[in-house]
């Protein structure tokens, strides 16, 4: 059974840099069908889906645009786990932080339809002086 | 950017009621769609994959159509344990995994 173990702190100051870390067991950062991603969820943004990494012979990131300047979402393989780190948090970067695994749950030939299968425990992250 | 807006936002229904909620792609999204479930102070668990396709475990209540632009989840006969927060979710293109805005799916 895969699991995702989120730890981080809740309380980032305005300015700092908001750092979580995802553990994962039952499963591989370097995963070859995986995709390793963070989301955040507050009443204004709803789900907003942040960025990925993965590994298909070599790694890859993607970002969402609207945070694409100040983040950064790293593999660590000697812990099997990823990290995000968000650069110059203003209190509108207060949000529960999810991270997930996107697998292939649909994949039939050329086609391969990801979804979010696993999902971390959720971080209640709070900007604030 | 794909925006995906769903309707209603809110909904009361009644244990055993059949209950539809929509969702609407802004383009072409073929069956790159799935549909969430989430509960209050829970992460959100996936219900159905490519428009139509039951994740295992979901009790087959849930069901989901639609293709394009245009896609619906039912639920046949609402379960108390039902009564939450649903998502779609689209997974064709940049950015990807963007969400719909939620249907909140209450007791009447």
């Amino acid at each position: 059974q895969v699991q995702l173990q989120q730890s981080g702190p809740g309380l980032v100051k305005p300015s700092q840099t908001l750092s979580l870390t995802c553990a994962i067991s039952g499963d591989s950062v370097s995963s070859y069908s995986a995709a390793w991603i963070w989301i955040r969820q507050s009443p204004s943004r709803g789900l907003e889906w942040l960025g990925r990494t993965y590994y298909r012979s070599k790694w890859y990131n993607d970002y969402a645009v609207s945070v694409k300047s100040r983040i950064t979402i790293n593999p660590d393989t000697s812990k099997n786990q990823f990290s995000l780190q968000l650069k110059s948090v203003t209190p509108d970067d207060t949000a529960v932080y999810y991270c997930a695994r996107a697998s292939p749950l649909f994949d039939s030939g050329p086609t391969s339809i990801y979804g979010l299968d696993v999902w971390g425990q959720g971080t209640t992250v709070t900007v604030s002086s | 950017d794909i925006q995906m807006t769903q309707s209603p936002s809110s909904l009361s229904a009644s244990v055993g009621d059949r209950v539809t909620i929509t969702c609407r792609a802004s383009q072409n999204i073929n069956t790159y769609l799935n549909w969430y479930q989430q509960k209050p102070g829970k992460a959100p668990k996936v219900l159905i994959y490519a428009a139509s396709n039951l994740q295992s475990g979901v009790p087959s209540r849930f069901s989901g159509i639609g293709s394009g632009t245009d896609f619906t989840l039912t639920i046949s006969s609402l379960q108390p344990e039902d009564f939450a927060t649903y998502y779609c979710q689209q997974s064709y293109s940049s950015p990807l995994y963007t969400f719909g805005q939620g249907t909140k799916l209450e007791i009447k």
